[in-house]
């Protein structure tokens, strides 16, 4: 069973540019969250989605981000517009079926805005 | 709004001795969850050990162990017997319990420790 698993690992962009992050979650997980790290930083929680669901994002900028867990396919992170201070690793984790159950993490993806 | 504070920035240890890595939490809650994680230079972010707000028995899993003092809103994690891979940031985690959804994970700064050997 692989586990959690993100792609890019590394993604530069310029500003201004877009940013999408993918998430593919274990097998049988319907839970996905995204973090966000910035550097000598512990991780800070951006959004909890369900299936086509996002249960909480209280934790996402209001603007620019945004985030979405489709029915079939990966759980997508998009930036719009990014600016440097975007610069940081993004993590995805997902669980089976409670919310509490082991959240397993992904490796992260490191954007780097130029 | 719930906060976690680990005051050590900064933990070393001999290997196989004992290291005691401290984490409070402040929150009006009173149905959560605690966790340790633990990221290695490979940055995997790893569950070492998870605590339940309503279970006063201590989790222990191997070598770690907790001592939850919930009227004194403390979680420390001791290690024991350390080991040169127990070298890796530890980040103290609390999650809120809400109508069978977790909200509010909130993460602590993060204590670098280092197993010298």
């Amino acid at each position: 069973n692989a586990g959690v698993m993100q792609n890019p690992r590394h993604l530069v962009r310029r500003r201004g540019q877009e940013a999408r992050l993918r998430c593919s979650p274990m097998k049988g997980h319907s839970h996905v969250y995204w973090y966000r790290q910035l550097p000598e930083e512990g991780l800070k929680f951006m959004v909890y989605l369900q299936k086509e669901n996002i249960i909480d994002e209280s934790g996402m900028p209001k603007e620019r981000f945004s985030a979405e867990f489709p029915k079939e396919g990966p759980s997508i992170l998009r930036i719009q517009q990014v600016v440097r201070g975007d610069s940081a690793a993004y993590f995805c984790a997902s669980s089976r079926d409670r919310w509490y159950d082991e959240q397993f993490f992904g490796p992260g993806t490191r954007l780097t805005v130029l | 709004a719930q906060t976690v504070t680990q005051s050590q920035p900064e933990m070393s240890v001999q290997e196989a001795e004992t290291v005691t890595l401290s984490c409070t939490y402040d929150t009006s809650e009173n149905n959560y969850y605690l966790f340790w994680y633990k990221q290695p230079p490979s940055r995997q972010m790893i569950l070492v050990i998870r605590q339940e707000a309503y279970k006063q028995q201590n989790a222990t899993e191997n070598r770690f162990s907790v001592n939850f003092q919930k009227a004194a809103k403390s979680f420390s994690l001791k290690i024991s017997d350390s080991q040169l891979g127990d070298t890796a940031m530890y980040f103290c985690a609390f999650m809120k319990h809400v109508l069978g959804y977790g909200q509010n994970f909130v993460f602590g700064p993060g204590t670098r420790l280092s197993v010298l050997p």
